[in-house]
């Protein structure tokens, strides 16, 4: 009983290129959440699924584009990454409020 | 907007004391607030939850107050051990799906 992985661990990109980050979780719960966690702002969410079959935007979701694949995976997806989406990603899966989140993804853009 | 943030940044105690980390709110119509612990390196885990109709809650070793008539939260760590040291995050809910979360305090514990 893994929880949540997220994949991959770390990651260097060049300004423009694409790239998408994996999460599954095995704990059967409908919501599922990405998150960016920046030095000095806490965490941001970007997008969320409440179910499978849909996605809504968060707070900055400005470059990103989702995927709920299915219940147990939910993508993100950066198009052309910018420096400013240098960050940790976290993915999350949830029910009534409690959290469960991933290791973290770190990303860097260069 | 929402504003969930924290008194203090960094937060130092000595081993066996207790620790009081802070946390304002600015929603009045938040109903829910969570506090997290996040290790180097981790994601945040859940420590302790609080409902806005009540305004205490114990765990083990943890108790969580909530002061709605000043927008304020806070975490007590009773006999603080050095793991504890972490970054604590409190975080509010003012719609189904979402969390804001604080900017997070850093405990250190000095053994």
């Amino acid at each position: 009983n893994a929880g949540v992985t997220q994949t991959p661990k770390f990651q260097v990109l060049k300004t423009g290129q694409s790239m998408t980050l994996q999460c599954a979780q095995d704990m059967n719960h409908n919501s599922m959440y990405w998150y960016r966690q920046d030095p000095g702002m806490g965490l941001r969410l970007i997008y969320y699924s409440a179910s499978e079959g849909t996605t809504d935007k968060g707070e900055v979701p400005n470059g990103y584009n989702v995927s709920r694949l299915n219940k147990r995976e939910f993508s993100l997806r950066l198009e052309s990454a910018a420096p400013s989406q240098t960050s940790v990603y976290f993915c999350a899966t949830g029910q009534n409020g409690e959290l469960f989140f991933g290791e973290g993804s770190r990303l860097t853009v260069l | 907007g929402e504003s969930v943030g924290l008194h203090l940044p960094t937060l130092s105690v000595q081993e066996g004391d207790n620790s009081i980390i802070n946390c304002a709110y600015s929603n009045s119509a938040s109903d829910y607030f969570i506090w997290y612990k996040q290790e180097s390196g981790k994601g945040p885990q859940f420590i302790i939850d609080i409902r806005s109709n009540m305004d205490k809650r114990q765990g083990q070793r943890v108790t969580v107050l909530l002061n709605k008539t000043v927008k304020h939260l806070s975490l007590q760590i009773a006999a603080t051990q050095p793991g504890d040291s972490a970054v604590y995050f409190c975080a509010e809910r003012a719609g189904a799906n979402n969390l804001f979360f604080g900017t997070g305090t850093r405990l250190t514990v000095i053994p």
